[in-house]
């Protein structure tokens, strides 16, 4: 399929560990973003990159947190010496181009969980 | 900022009766909704926007902006239809227009 693909799709790691999480959007899609989804909740904005751009990380939670697109495709979002509250589903999705009333496509997410 | 919310977490209805998924958001701009929806075991999909004016899967939502409102509906509810709703918004310009913010989401489930 051509969808967005992540992975792992579930990772679990000690507190204090850093873990880092893979996305691969549509080919061609140039705006990425990364959601955060904890248990019970809708997804939260996390950042956003248009190529290789970071344009927005405004809804990174700290500065843990640590977004890359370094050739315009595929992305990773690290989180370094991890803590319990990180435990969620993490989301990323794509788009054509950036901008409103841009239909964005998401992947499955990778469930993270952190003893 | 924007805000979404879902009022109901859950929802129950039997098959051919009628649904409706209530959504409400508090922007002061021209806001772009959508409605996503996660079947059990499948990724986040979007089910509609307000913009195109379709109806899929049999569901319709109206942007209502005096009620600040954007409910989905259906006539008859299908068993097919259970998963999780979530109702969405984006900025219609200007700044950070390329976010969704999310509603909590809203269980739909369709008793035979």
């Amino acid at each position: 399929g051509a969808g967005v693909s992540q992975s792992p799709r579930y990772k679990v790691a000690k507190r204090g560990q850093d873990v880092a999480l893979r996305c691969d959007p549509i080919s061609g899609h140039v705006s990425l973003f990364w959601y955060q989804q904890a248990l019970g909740q809708g997804p939260e904005f996390l950042t956003y990159f248009q190529n290789e751009a970071q344009l927005d990380k405004s809804g990174l939670p700290s500065d843990r947190f640590f977004a890359e697109r370094p050739e315009g495709s595929v992305s990773t979002l690290k989180i370094q010496r991890t803590q319990q509250e990180d435990s969620a589903v993490y989301l990323c999705a794509s788009s054509l181009v950036g901008g409103s009333n841009q239909p964005q496509h998401f992947g499955d997410g990778t469930r993270l969980s952190i003893l | 900022a924007q805000r979404v919310t879902q009022p109901e977490k859950l929802l129950s209805v039997f098959k051919g009766a009628p649904v409706e998924l209530k959504c409400n958001y508090s922007y002061s701009g021209s806001p772009e909704l959508f409605w996503y929806v996660q079947y059990s075991r499948q990724r986040l999909q979007l089910l509609l926007r307000h913009i195109s004016r379709e109806s899929i899967k049999g569901f319709t939502a109206d942007l209502n902006k005096g009620e600040t409102s954007f409910h989905l509906k259906k006539p008859f509810a299908q068993e097919e239809d259970s998963a999780m709703y979530y109702c969405a918004l984006q900025r219609g310009s200007g700044g950070s227009n390329y976010k969704l913010t999310f509603g909590k989401g809203t269980l739909l489930t369709v008793n035979p």
